[in-house]
């Protein structure tokens, strides 16, 4: 089946500091979303990514769904102390949200004061 | 965005029982999907909840385990059977809405 490389696994960063994670497939995805899981909550969508090349900000989040359409990554900018939490990358290989989703093995950001 | 509510929101089982997880949307929706969290893990799809027809299930995943109840478009059961200790996780209630995906806040099971 389809699997997603996830990476970094954890960042320990400083407050303000930028943050970079990315995700790559082994076959072709047609969606690509974001998602931040806070400790006893469901994953919220954060960005959601349906074009090769589109580029595309939510404050100070930012995602692009790579040419290949293999690979996405999620940038955020001046990270604050809310901005704690998992973050996963998840993929769907055909359009219309007809199959469920799979998942990266998420990104754990600790962001130190 | 779908608003997901799920009933209980958590619980704590013995094992050899069986636990039924409600999914309630705010909307009517053609997709609803359940997933697996397993403690300090992603989230595996469990199966797509058919309305009017059989759930479809992953590989790794049985009828007779997790039966799955969807009788509208607003509404589905997971019934997680004959609980075992690494049955303890974390069910979510996911539904697909304009080519995206939105969760619902997860049941938290703990089997002992």
């Amino acid at each position: 089946g389809q699997q997603l490389n996830q990476s970094p696994q954890s960042m320990f960063i400083q407050e303000g500091e930028d943050v970079s994670m990315n995700c790559t497939s082994s076959s072709i995805f047609n969606t690509w979303l974001w998602y931040k899981q806070d400790p006893g909550e469901g994953p919220v969508l954060l960005i959601a990514l349906y074009k090769a090349g589109e580029l595309t900000s939510n404050g100070r989040l930012t995602a692009q769904f790579g040419i290949t359409r293999k690979d996405s990554f999620l940038n955020i900018s001046a990270s604050i102390p809310s901005d704690v939490g998992i973050y996963f990358c998840a993929g769907r290989a055909s359009g219309g949200g007809a199959d469920g989703l799979t998942f990266g093995k998420g990104t754990h950001l600790i962001i130190q004061p | 965005s779908a608003v997901i509510s799920q009933k209980p929101s958590r619980d704590i089982c013995q094992r050899g029982t069986s636990l039924t997880i409600q999914c309630q949307v705010d909307s009517q929706v053609t997709m609803m999907f359940w997933y697996r969290q397993q403690p300090g893990q992603s989230l595996t799809l469990i199966a797509t909840a058919n309305q009017g027809s059989e759930a479809t299930y992953e590989s790794g995943f049985v009828i007779d385990k997790f039966p799955i109840s969807r009788p509208n478009l607003t509404f589905s059961t997971l019934t997680v059977s004959n609980m075992s200790p690494e049955d303890s996780s974390i069910y979510l209630c996911s539904v697909a809405a304009r080519e995206t995906q939105y969760f619902g806040p997860g049941t938290r099971l703990l089997v002992l």
